[in-house]
């Protein structure tokens, strides 16, 4: 099974700040990456595909990058409805898994 | 994306068997883009994939639950379903249903938060 471990667990930022989230995986899995957004009581709703891939409708602020076993994803200019967290999940292989996510609290 | 809803009881005794369905709405469950999916998350804890089922019945199983885990699909009712037998208190979580395309969910459901309990 494919372990991914995001970091910070936890960040606290103020509005407008650049964020980043790292994703590391167990082992290579490509571009086969995905983020996901989840706020309180809602289902996580996908941000970004196979790594780098904006998904429709998706801020401009939010992009991924990487490759192999470290990917990032990187919100440029914070705004307060960004406060939730955020999951990384690959589909490289089975069982697929996601991240233990990261926690965004906005000041 | 498709529209998912969930369906089914919230609460379950230990050692019953857990049962959920997804009605999908807003294009077609017999679609070879989609795999209907299931996902997990227990409280206040991450996303646990149980598993998924492929328009032509194929399905996957996490390893963790396959002993216990039985998906199916209703095409003519548009709808999947989920099946988790002996349940433990740790079965306890919110089970969302999602549609997985590309790679990646794209769509789901709200959730349903199903209860082990005595």
């Amino acid at each position: 099974e494919i372990v991914l471990t995001q970091s910070p667990d936890f960040q606290s930022v103020t509005p407008k700040e650049k964020v980043t989230i790292t994703c590391r995986a167990s082992q290579s899995i490509d571009s086969s990456l995905h983020w996901y957004q989840q706020k309180p009581d809602q289902p996580p709703k996908i941000l970004i595909t196979l790594a780098s891939q904006s998904f429709s409708g998706v801020p401009s602020r939010f992009s991924g990058s990487g490759s192999g076993t470290e990917f990032t994803l990187t919100i440029n200019g914070l705004e307060a409805e960004d406060a939730a967290t955020y999951y990384c999940h690959q589909s490289r292989s089975l069982p697929q898994t996601f991240g233990q996510g990261t926690k965004l609290e906005i000041k | 994306q498709v529209q998912l809803q969930e369906s089914g009881p919230g609460l379950v005794k230990p050692s019953q068997t857990l049962s959920l369905t997804c009605t999908v709405s807003g294009g077609s469950i017999s679609s070879n883009d989609y795999y209907w999916s299931w996902i997990r998350q227990q409280p206040g804890k991450g996303l646990e994939w149980i598993g998924y089922i492929s328009f032509r019945g194929s399905t996957y199983y996490n390893p963790s639950l396959k002993s216990r885990v039985s998906m199916s699909l209703d095409t003519s009712k548009v709808h999947f379903s989920l099946r988790l037998n002996s349940v433990t208190a740790a079965d306890t979580a919110v089970y969302y249903c999602a549609g997985y395309k590309t790679g990646a969910f794209d769509s789901w459901g709200q959730g349903a938060l199903v209860t082990v309990t005595s």
